[in-house]
């Protein structure tokens, strides 16, 4: 079993929806968790940076962690083309810079 | 915020070639930058942690022998793939960590490795 599970998608919206995405995780010791977006053929751009358990907003995304079910979320609003990327969850146990990652969930936008 | 630039963005190399790849933090010292390894519709692997002024610190499976590290001074690290062969071909991708969170917040733009 992977310590974090991802559905890969690939996920496909018209614009204007709310998107939910979401990852479960099996290591009860993780304590911060991310959401990070990549473009094809780049690199990953951090997103959502979340300590613990609850929601952080920021614009048109949340990110929500419950850690007693282990499973976190990204939810974006009123979705634009130019969200269309593929979506990774990462999480740490510390600080210790080390992070394990979700497989990623391809979404596309379509106008 | 902070950028991490890593060049070649990509690259292609002959069977038996050793070829390296550069991970520079542009306005920022990191003591620590981390090199990923990631397959197409696959996730980033942690291959290994570069340290500066030490060894790097190899995640299980992944042979020191062949991917060299090397963390010379605070804004730069490389990693040399040796003796590539057509399963290296992958997407290489460095980070270094965000002084403040602690993690790596900062990615380099990524290296298509392509060995033929």
């Amino acid at each position: 079993q992977k310590e974090v599970e991802q559905d890969p998608g690939p996920l496909s919206v018209p614009e204007g929806a709310i998107v939910s995405l979401n990852c479960t995780y099996s290591n009860s010791a993780f304590q911060y968790f991310m959401w990070y977006r990549q473009y094809s053929r780049k690199g990953p751009e951090l997103l959502m940076y979340t300590y613990s358990s609850g929601n952080k907003e920021d614009g048109r995304f949340t990110a929500q962690v419950d850690k007693s079910s282990k499973y976190i979320s990204l939810f974006i609003r009123d979705s634009q083309p130019s969200d269309s990327a593929t979506y990774l969850c990462a999480m740490s146990v510390g600080n210790t810079g080390k992070l394990i990652f979700g497989q990623g969930t391809t979404l596309q936008v379509k106008p | 915020g902070a950028v991490v630039s890593q060049h070649p963005s990509w690259v292609i190399c002959k069977s038996g070639t050793s070829v390296k790849i550069e991970c520079r933090s542009l306005d920022f010292q990191a003591t620590t930058m981390f090199w990923y390894r990631q397959f197409p519709k696959q996730s980033l692997m942690l291959m290994a942690t570069s340290n500066e002024g030490s060894k790097a610190t190899y995640e299980q499976g992944v042979e020191k022998d062949k991917f060299l590290i090397n963390h010379a001074s605070l804004t730069l690290s490389t990693l040399t793939v040796t003796s590539a062969h057509p399963e290296d071909s992958s997407f290489y991708i460095c980070s270094a960590p965000d002084r403040v969170l602690g993690t790596e917040a900062f990615f380099g733009q990524g290296t298509r490795l392509t060995v033929v």
